[in-house]
């Protein structure tokens, strides 16, 4: 069964410092890995997606990667911003459906 | 191309009544999946369809809970004689037809309240 675990639970961190997050998964058969931002209170936005054939993904000053093999992926945000404080989610995608973590709650300070 | 709808966006039952949300997908998309995220804690699959048909519902309650994917209008998910416990965030996601691969879209999610 496909578990996704996400590390730290909650990080908080100054103004400026690059971070990264941390999620690993138990079973490397997976078509795709995603990663999201959720706001309290509301929805999922949609950050980066790697499919499994891909290493890495990058969009402005977030970079994610995916170890396949050893089940590992990690979030790097530079230049953190206030803005940047919400959870984190880290999904990968087995089958039908998508396994997701707990998540990771990030906390900004400026 | 509007994204992912759903509606409503609050819903508020006491117990023992029936909710009904309702997921539009984005154009061109004709798989639906539903999630729960219960409060703190991770969102848990609940069901795959495809229009007419149940793929997937092996994250579905066995019972109270049901889904449909009518050949018109949005998927419904419907709560029968709601329970304290049904109080969450339930999430809907689309993607186009096609391989596992192809990327799940997600809406707003409509927070469901049981009094």
């Amino acid at each position: 069964k496909q578990e996704v675990t996400q590390i730290p639970a909650a990080l908080s961190v100054p103004e400026g410092e690059n971070l990264v997050l941390n999620c690993s998964f138990t079973d490397s058969a997976i078509y795709n890995l995603q990663w999201f931002r959720q706001d309290p209170g509301k929805g999922l936005t949609s950050l980066l997606l790697i499919q499994s054939s891909q290493r890495e993904q990058t969009s402005g000053r977030l970079n994610a990667s995916l170890d396949k093999s050893s089940g590992r992926s990690t979030l790097y945000i530079a230049a953190s911003q206030p803005g940047d404080s919400a959870t984190y989610l880290c999904a990968v995608r087995p089958d039908n459906d998508m396994r997701f973590g707990a998540g990771t709650r990030l906390t900004v300070k400026p | 191309n509007a994204g992912v709808m759903q509606n409503p966006r609050h819903l508020v039952r006491r117990r023992g009544q029936e909710a009904r949300l309702r997921c539009s997908p984005m154009k061109g998309h004709s798989h639906v999946y539903w999630y729960r995220q219960l409060p703190e804690e991770g969102l848990k699959f609940m069901v795959y369809l495809q229009k007419e048909n149940i793929i997937d519902e092996s994250g579905m309650p066995k019972e109270r809970f049901s889904a449909e994917f009518p050949k018109e209008g949005p998927s419904i998910l419907r709560i029968q004689q709601v329970v304290r416990g049904d109080s969450a965030a339930y999430f809907c996601a689309s993607s186009r037809p096609g391989p596992a691969s192809n990327e799940q879209f997600f809406g707003p999610g409509t927070r469901l309240t049981v009094l």
